[in-house]
This record gives C-alpha cells, structure tokens and sequence, in this order.
C-alpha cells in the first residue's frame, strides 16, 4: 500500500463521545498534518509534527488532541466536540518540514468526514 | 502574513473551452506557489508548482500556470476542459524557509458543461 491512508473515511459522533482519526503515511516522510476543511472555508492548518515532534498548533482548541506515536503514523482524538466541528478532517505529509530537502509538496489523504451531532 | 485569494468562488465552462482560475497572494517575498485539485470524496492532488526559475509551469492533465511578480498572481490555465476536469481547486502559498507549511485559498469551484 502506498500514499496516505486515513480511517474512518466517516465518523458519527455525539458532543459527549471520545473517538479518534487515524492517519498511515508509506512514503517514508518525515513531517505529517492536520487540516480542517469547512464547507467555503480556506483549509485550516492544525498541527504539524516533525520528526514526530509537535512543531506547531495553530490555536486549536483542545477538545482535539494529536498523538505521533512515530514518523508514519498520526492520530487525532477527539473529546467533546461541538457541532461546528464537523468538517472534512485531512491528513498530510511531506519529505520534511524546511526547504532544501523538501520539494514543497504535501500527499494529501482523502479526509475523515465527521459529523458531530 | 501570507495569504491567498481566489476571487471565483464558482466557475462554469463548456467542455473544449479554455480555462483561467484566478489566485492572487500577498508575501512579502518571493514565495512557494502550488495549486491543487480535490475531486469529490477525495483529497488534494498536485498540479503544479513554482519554486524559481521560468515562470510559466507546466503540471499533469494538461494544467499550466504563470508567475506574475508585478501582479501578485499565480493564474492556472488548461486550453481546453475535459468532463473530468470538474472538482474544486485550491491556491497555495509556502514559505521558502518553511515550506511544508501551506496557505490555502477557499478554493475555486469548476462545472464543466457538455
């Protein structure tokens, strides 16, 4: 299996659930993301994880909670979400986080859609 | 800061004609630009890119973009739609000493008609 994999493609959850997304990268990348995509929103930038080492949160409120338990895998769980959480969650990787060794480019998973009810 | 703007929210065009999607940036250097298409239920593809060097960038399906400097612009550009080039494009900017991190624009909506 190649590129970026994320599961569940669709979760269902309620404002008091715990669940979490799961993200497998096999392309040997060294940095990985969160993005939220909203329905006409620009894509958001969550976190990012370097070596798996959490280089930036970009103000995410912490009902969201990454976990790089190494350089392939990511994980986002979430606790008590709200309603206007539910969003298309995707996942990203790239060569590595600063340019030289880095060719600019994110692989892209197809997303987690969530829906918090 | 940087950012990025797709001023068309939504676009349609007639298969076999030309195609212009609009992206404007603001950084106050020169910066890393890429556009990406997400087709429905998917997740973002590559294009195209533009590090330096010629300002015109070819990218797969056909897809091409121009680098305008004196414009602020990154216009992505295909002489003539396919059916299948029907999904959402985004515009986005990185910074040179940081480039795995990307500014997206809300995105660019493209019908394509028979």
């Amino acid at each position: 299996e190649t590129g970026v994999t994320q599961t569940p493609r669709h979760l269902v959850m309620g404002m008091t659930n715990k669940k979490s997304l799961k993200c497998e990268q096999h392309l040997g990348h060294n940095a990985m993301y969160w993005y939220k995509q909203s329905a006409k929103k620009p894509l958001e930038l969550m976190f990012v994880y370097s070596l798996e080492e959490r280089v930036e949160n970009n103000s995410v409120p912490s009902r969201f909670s990454p976990e790089c338990p190494n350089s392939s895998h990511l994980f986002l769980h979430l606790h008590t979400l709200q309603p206007e959480d539910s969003a298309l969650y995707l996942c990203a990787s790239s060569h590595s986080l600063f340019a030289g060794a880095n060719t600019g480019e994110l692989f892209f998973g197809e997303g987690s859609r969530l829906t918090v009810l | 800061a940087q950012s990025v703007t797709q001023p068309d929210i939504h676009i349609t065009v007639s298969e076999g004609a030309s195609l212009e999607l609009r992206c404007n940036y603001s950084y106050g250097a020169t910066p890393y630009l890429f556009w990406y298409v997400q087709s429905p239920g998917q997740g973002l593809q590559l294009l195209l890119k533009y590090f330096s060097g010629d300002t015109l960038v070819q990218g797969i399906k056909g897809f091409e973009a121009e680098f305008k400097r004196s414009q602020s612009s990154f216009n992505l550009r295909k002489p003539s739609v396919h059916w299948s080039d029907a999904a959402e494009y985004f515009c986005a900017v990185g910074a040179p000493s940081n480039t795995g991190k990307l500014i997206f624009g809300q995105g660019t909506t493209l019908q394509v008609k028979p």
